[in-house]
């Protein structure tokens, strides 16, 4: 059975730029958390959703927004870069709010 | 808001050694608490689920246990061994996310 799966692993773009990044949970699992890690520090959870709506977010502004499409899988943007958004973008799947999380591998965002 | 803390944020310890890991949280009301281990620059592995109904959970050499009302966790490693260095991090499910811990880096020495 396939884990949780983030797409792309690396990702460089410019300040001012935008990024996405994918996610795909288990198959089966309808709950999505985002969170970020920046270097050196701890996760920082972004966005919570779960059977297609956003259920909380976290302290970022509002140029991080994120959708979970009908397959439950999930989609983060991040508008106007910032050089302190580079860090490990983690993305977490779960059956819900209750059950086991289970992490994919990241994806690393450097902003220059 | 629900605050996580662990203690201690490094250790250090010869192999062979039987070790424990700190978790406290400040809003007992949880759903369950969640450990993982994470190894530099790579994503999280789960380890332990407790419900928070349970009071501890076992797996292998690792034995975790649940005190909601004092707002504690511990995470037993028995005969810990060189592969167990990594970052371990306790995460707690509230109603509305799941909050981690800041983690501590574990580093056993062969």
């Amino acid at each position: 059975e396939a884990g949780v799966t983030q797409s792309p692993t690396h990702l460089i773009k410019t300040r001012g730029q935008q990024a996405t990044l994918r996610c795909s949970p288990i198959s089966g699992h309808t709950s999505v958390y985002w969170y970020q890690q920046a270097l050196g520090l701890g996760l920082q959870f972004l966005l919570w959703y779960d059977e297609g709506e956003e259920r909380n977010r976290g302290n970022f502004p509002p140029r991080f927004s994120g959708r979970q499409f009908p397959n439950y899988s999930s989609e983060l943007n991040v508008n106007a870069l910032e050089l302190e958004d580079s860090a490990l973008y983690l993305c977490a799947s779960s059956l819900g709010r209750s059950t086991e999380a289970f992490f994919g591998q990241g994806t690393r965002l450097t902003v220059v | 808001k629900q605050e996580v803390t662990q203690i201690p944020a490094a250790l250090s310890v010869p192999e062979g050694e039987n070790l424990v890991l700190n978790c406290s949280f400040t809003d007992s009301a949880i759903y369950n608490l969640q450990w993982f281990r994470q190894d530099p620059g790579k994503g999280l592995t789960s380890l332990l689920l407790i419900q928070s109904s349970q009071r501890e959970q076992t797996s292998g050499r690792l034995n975790a246990s649940l005190d909601k009302s004092s707002g504690r966790s511990t995470l037993y490693i028995a005969a810990s061994q060189p592969g167990d260095s990594a970052t371990y991090l306790c995460a707690v499910f509230n109603n509305n996310d799941m909050r981690f811990g800041a983690g501590t880096r574990l580093t056993v020495k062969p």
